[in-house]
C-alpha cells in the first residue's frame, strides 16, 4: 500500500524559514517523480513544486520560485521542501504526492498545515 | 498559465446523475491524449485522483465515475450519485508547466 506521511509544519513568523519532509513507502520511491501541492484554508489546490526521480531536475511556479526548494533522498525514501522567506499567503496545507510522468498526482499525504504568522 | 474553469457548486439527487464540467483557455490535449485529470476531496481529507488523462478510471475508483470531453471542454460524471459522494471535485490540466487546477465543484445532495 502506497503510503505519504508529510511532518514539520507549524507556526512560523514572516521571512522565517521552514523544511517540510514526506515519507514514503509501499513502492520504489527511486522510479518516481515527487510533487508538493498546497492548499490555503477553504480554498483550491496550488501546485509548488516538482522532482526529477534522481533530483537532477526541479520545477516550481513563480510564486515560489527562488524561495522554495524541493529535495529528496531516494535511499531513505524523502521528499524535503525547504521553505525560505515565508510570506502569510504561504498559509496552507502542504500535501506531498506522488507525481506519473504526465504530471497528474496519483497518491497524495494527509498534508501538513503550515501557518505563517507574526 | 492554462485556467480551468469550473462552477461552484451543483446539487444532485441520490441515485441521479451528477455532470461535472470544467474548461480550459487553452487546448489540453496534445498527440491524441488528453491531459485532464480529476480528483475528489471530502472534508478534512488529502485529494483522491478519480480520472488521468481525460478517461481513464484510477485504480480502484468505481464505475460510477467516469469522464470525457476533450480540447477545451471536460465533463466528470458520477451515475448514480451516492450519499458517499458528497464532496468537492477538481479538475487539472497538465499539458502544460505550471500544471493547473480548477477551483472546485462542490456536490450537494438535493
Amino acid at each position: 500500500e502506497v503510503q505519504l506521511v508529510e511532518s514539520g509544519g507549524g507556526l512560523v513568523q514572516p521571512g522565517r524559514s521552514l523544511k517540510l519532509s514526506c515519507a514514503a513507502s509501499g513502492f520504489t520511491f527511486s522510479n518516481y517523480y515527487m510533487a508538493w501541492v498546497r492548499q490555503a484554508p477553504k480554498k483550491g489546490l496550488e501546485w509548488v513544486a516538482t522532482i526529477s526521480t534522481s533530483g537532477s531536475r526541479t520545477y516550481y511556479p513563480d510564486s515560489v520560485k527562488g524561495r522554495f526548494t524541493i529535495s529528496r533522498d531516494n535511499a531513505k525514501s524523502s521528499l524535503y521542501l525547504q521553505m525560505n522567506s515565508l510570506k502569510s499567503e504561504d498559509t496552507a496545507t502542504y500535501y506531498c504526492a506522488r507525481q506519473a510522468i504526465t504530471l497528474w498526482f496519483a497518491y497524495w499525504g494527509q498534508g501538513t498545515l503550515v501557518t505563517v504568522s507574526s | 498559465d492554462i485556467v480551468l474553469t469550473q462552477s461552484p457548486a451543483l446539487a444532485v439527487s441520490l441515485e441521479q446523475r451528477a455532470t461535472i464540467s470544467c474548461k480550459t483557455s487553452q487546448n489540453v490535449d496534445n498527440y491524441g491524449i488528453s491531459y485532464m485529470h480529476w480528483y475528489q476531496q471530502k472534508p478534512g481529507q488529502q485529494p483522491k485522483l478519480l480520472i488521468y488523462e481525460g478517461s481513464n478510471l484510477a485504480s480502484g475508483i468505481p464505475a460510477r465515475f467516469s469522464g470525457s470531453g476533450s480540447g477545451t471542454d471536460f465533463t466528470l460524471t458520477i451515475d448514480p450519485v451516492e450519499a458517499d459522494d458528497i464532496a468537492t471535485y477538481y479538475c487539472q490540466q497538465s499539458k502544460d508547466y505550471p500544471p493547473t487546477f480548477g477551483s472546485g465543484t462542490k456536490l450537494e445532495i438535493k
